[in-house]
């Protein structure tokens, strides 16, 4: 099966400044990668899929990019809603699979 | 807007069968993929397998030789059943609409599997 690693595990930033969160693909997965952020006692929300297209009512603060093995997902300015758990997870093979998640914590 | 609510038993007794049900509100279950995925601390997201409004079905290889999945149209339903569950098995249980993408997806049940 795929395994998707993230990277890092914790992001501490402050409202207003750009995150980066990084998704890595044990092999090529072209561009079927998803992104989903959940808050605490929440399900995931759907906010990318297919690396890049923003989920239906997904503020443009939120892109995703890359291809292969390597995806970025970026919020360019934090607001305070958007201190969360980040997955990714990939559609290219069986089992779908879901990486570990990255947390982006207010410093 | 479609809306998923997961429905079952809280408690499970090693060893016995788990059961959930997925009620589909907002729009027909048909012509869609349904899957039901689960989340524990030690595990993370773990998608369990998906089922077709048709019926057809997929797993994931690692709870294959346990899972059942049932759909219902009549009533906008499918369900999940995981056998032999252990304390592994403990988790929350979500459904979800797939079988790309994940969206939406229910609010989740805690299942606590012991004696």
């Amino acid at each position: 099966e795929i395994v998707l690693t993230q990277s890092p595990a914790t992001l501490s930033l402050s409202p207003g400044e750009r995150a980066t969160l990084s998704c890595r693909a044990s092999q090529s997965i072209s561009s079927y990668l998803a992104w989903y952020q959940q808050k605490p006692g929440q399900a995931p929300r759907l906010l990318i899929y297919d690396a890049s297209n923003r989920a239906t009512g997904i503020p443009a603060r939120f892109s995703g990019s890359g291809s292969g093995t390597d995806f970025t997902l970026t919020i360019s300015s934090l607001e305070p809603e958007d201190f969360a758990v980040y997955y990714c997870q990939q559609r290219s093979n069986w089992p779908r699979t879901f990486g570990q998640g990255t947390k982006v914590e207010m410093k | 807007q479609v809306q998923l609510q997961e429905s079952g038993p809280g408690l499970v007794t090693p060893s016995e069968t788990l059961s959930l049900t997925c009620t589909v509100s907002g729009d027909s279950i048909s012509p869609y993929y349904w899957s039901w995925i689960r989340q524990s601390p030690g595990k993370g997201l773990e998608w369990i397998g998906y089922i077709y409004y048709s019926g057809s079905t997929n797993y994931n290889p690692s709870l294959k030789s346990r899972v059942t999945m049932s759909v219902d149209t009549s009533k906008n339903q499918f369900s999940l059943n995981l056998s032999s569950v252990t304390a592994a098995d403990t988790a929350v249980y979500y459904c979800a609409r797939s079988p790309g993408w994940f969206d939406p997806w229910g609010r989740g049940t805690l299942v606590t599997v012991s004696s």
